[in-house]
């Protein structure tokens, strides 16, 4: 199956600073989605983004299928953000969407 | 944000008993999901639904069946509990064609 890498698998950052999270599959796909997970276990839609550029508030995702990457922007950062943020793609022809191993954030004030 | 509810939230029971979760969504969504999900790890499908009558197992091998007998309700069993079971299970939809998944918030299972 395809293989989707995170990285860095744990950042701690200080309240306000800015952070970039990556994502990286090993083939093509047709569907990709970030979430941020709580510490009550529930998985938030961040972005729908298979391809292109969008943005939501102080989060902004990016994603290059031609080069197998996606990456997602933090800026400003609050101890609200705090959590594991998962990439999950879904190949042309799957299924299901594979998920990463995620980033787990920390924001400490 | 989409309307796709799971019950229990929590559920503490003992080893042999009979479980069933609940999902349910009002999207009209045709597509539905369970992912188990084991603490600091990612997600893993068990089951899946293209519409009403048709389940189809995940890449996870999981003890757990599931049915859908109706479009919006999608609910997963365990005949028998036991400790091994003990997870985070999370329900999904999406609507036809190349459509993000939408996520319940979990049922957070332990067996004792």
């Amino acid at each position: 199956g395809i293989q989707v890498e995170q990285s860095p698998p744990d950042l701690i950052l200080q309240e306000g600073a800015n952070s970039t999270l990556r994502c990286n599959f090993s083939d093509s796909v047709n569907n990709l989605q970030w979430f941020h997970q709580n510490p009550w276990g529930q998985l938030i839609n961040l972005f729908y983004i298979p391809s292109g550029t969008k943005q939501n508030g102080r989060l902004s995702a990016t994603t290059v299928a031609t080069e197998r990457y996606s990456l997602l922007y933090i800026s400003s950062s609050q101890t609200t953000d705090s959590g594991v943020y998962f990439c999950a793609v879904k190949q042309t022809g799957a299924n299901n969407l594979f998920f990463g191993t995620g980033t787990r954030l920390t924001v400490i004030p | 944000e989409a309307d796709i509810y799971q019950t229990p939230r929590y559920l503490v029971i003992g080893t042999g008993k009979k479980i069933t979760l609940e999902c349910s969504q009002t999207m009209g969504h045709d597509k539905m999901y369970w992912y188990q999900q084991d603490p600091g790890m990612e997600l893993h499908l068990i089951h899946y639904s293209y519409g009403v009558n048709s389940t189809e197992k995940g890449d996870l091998s999981s003890e757990s069946t599931v049915s859908r007998i109706r479009t919006e309700h999608f609910p997963l069993t365990l005949e028998s509990a036991r400790p091994s079971h003990t997870s985070q299970y999370l329900c999904a939809s999406s609507a036809q064609g190349w459509q993000p998944q939408h996520f319940g918030d979990g049922t957070r299972l332990s067996i004792l």
